[in-house]
């Protein structure tokens, strides 16, 4: 079993329409979540911080569920710019070296 | 604007060759990471440094060394490149201090080996 495991889509969805991405992670000692966005061809970058009280950026949402151990991303009023993939990043322990990222997942968006 | 550098976009090596690759960042970050990617299963941790001359192992080392000599600069090493090492290798910093501080990647070096 993987220790972070996303489901990898691809999801296709009109331009406006809202999205969400789950993920579960195993190691009840991750401390750190985030989800990172790589378009195609280019290196990861970080979308945002996943806090235990739930945070929102515009028009992202992140939510973290420590007891299921499940990570959420929601995207509203999709944009054909929001098509790229997404990861799942999960940091083991505090020193900030163990990093585990998921596969992925891959959002189309259609106009 | 923060950055880091890789030293190839495309490299293509011969089986048993030795392959050096490059990774420099200007952000005077203490942690660097090479990581290689593959369809399906995401990122995995070669090896990373929290220091000048300190490396740890990550979760696939085998076949690779590291060397990180300067601050800014760590190499990944494959002594005798084989076909199960052709991928994407991507180099990122962090610094320390704080388990939510952000990885920077570089472009990555797509690695070919024939």
């Amino acid at each position: 079993r993987k220790e972070v495991e996303q489901d990898p889509g691809p999801f296709n969805v009109p331009e406006g329409a809202t999205v969400a991405f789950n993920c579960t992670y195993s190691n009840s000692a991750s401390q750190s979540f985030f989800w990172y966005r790589q378009d195609c061809r280019k290196e990861p970058k970080l979308l945002m911080s996943v806090y235990s009280s739930g945070n929102e950026d515009g028009r992202f949402t992140a939510q973290l569920n420590r007891a299921s151990q499940y990570i959420s991303l929601l995207i509203r009023d999709s944009k054909l710019s929001d098509s790229a993939t997404y990861l799942c990043v999960v940091m083991v322990g505090t020193g900030g070296f163990k990093t585990i990222f998921g596969a992925g997942t891959r959002l189309f968006v259609k106009a | 604007d923060v950055k880091v550098t890789q030293s190839s976009r495309y490299l293509v090596k011969r089986t048993g060759e030795k392959v050096f690759l490059e990774c420099v960042q200007d952000m005077d970050h203490e942690n660097m990471f090479w990581y290689r990617q593959d369809p399906g299963l995401g990122l995995r941790l070669i090896y990373f440094s929290y220091d000048v001359k300190m490396k740890e192992k990550g979760d696939i080392p085998e076949g690779y060394s590291v060397s990180r000599e300067k601050k800014e600069r760590f190499s990944l090493i494959l002594e005798s490149a084989s076909t199960n090492q052709t991928s994407m290798y991507l180099c990122a910093s962090s610094k320390q201090g704080s388990s939510y501080n952000e990885q920077f990647f570089g472009p990555g070096t797509r690695l070919t080996v024939l």
